[in-house]
């Protein structure tokens, strides 16, 4: 039961253009996300958050945008530089939740040319 | 300021063996969580620990599998009589506290074997 997916399996942008990679999610009580870049044989790591009670959180070329209603994120970066070629992955945690677990959709992989 | 750390990177395994997989993670967080990833897949939770304690191990197969999480030393996921099935990779990752908008760091993995 995938609660969090990423229906887009590739990406590819031209170097300097906008990137967005997109996320849903189906559980109604996820109130916090992630997005994290993952390079081949290396272990994720954490780009940028944003909880729910926001719409939009930026941290320079990056910018994540929720919209609960939908149950859509979206990544963006801006501008798309050749070494943001990654697998980038989404994840969530559950509302009131201090267990910690995170629920991680499949994976975007983005690929950046000159 | 090391990161977290995983070993070891590589394991190769023969069906029925034993694996022991070792996290330690980032200085001062002593929460850690292992998560696997199969090919083609995202990570999927396995187990939540806190030193001596086992908070969430839902993820976890009932059977084979087992971690830890010692008051001195690393976290250990070991899988016990090992199948093929149980290749991928095993990433740790670790967090000063479990709010809600704690952020988790992960280690560079350990890619299991089974051969």
């Amino acid at each position: 039961d995938q609660q969090v997916k990423q229906n887009s399996p590739s990406l590819s942008v031209q170097e300097g253009r906008i990137s967005i990679l997109n996320c849903d999610y189906t559980n109604s009580m996820f109130d916090y996300f992630l997005w994290y870049k993952k390079y081949p044989a290396e272990g994720p790591t954490f780009l940028i958050s944003i909880s729910s009670i926001k719409d939009k959180n930026e941290d320079g070329r990056f910018t994540v945008f929720l919209n609960k209603s939908a149950k859509h994120l979206s990544l963006h970066i801006v501008p798309s530089q050749p070494g943001d070629s990654a697998v980038y992955f989404c994840a969530a945690r559950r509302r009131g939740s201090t267990l910690g677990r995170l629920y991680f959709g499949r994976g975007t992989q983005l690929t950046v040319w000159p | 300021n090391a990161g977290v750390m995983q070993n070891p990177r590589h394991l190769v395994r023969r069906r029925g063996q034993e694996a022991r997989l070792r996290c330690s993670p980032m200085k001062g967080h002593s929460h850690v969580y292992w998560y696997r990833q199969l090919p083609e897949e995202g990570l999927k939770f396995m187990v939540y620990l806190q030193k001596e304690n086992i908070i969430d191990e839902s993820g976890m197969p009932k059977e084979r599998f087992s971690a830890e999480f010692p008051k001195e030393g690393p976290s250990i996921l070991r899988i016990q009589q090992v199948v093929r099935g149980d290749s991928a990779a095993y990433f740790c990752a670790s967090s000063p506290q479990a709010d809600s908008t704690d952020t988790q760091y992960f280690g560079p993995g350990t890619r299991l074997t089974v051969l």
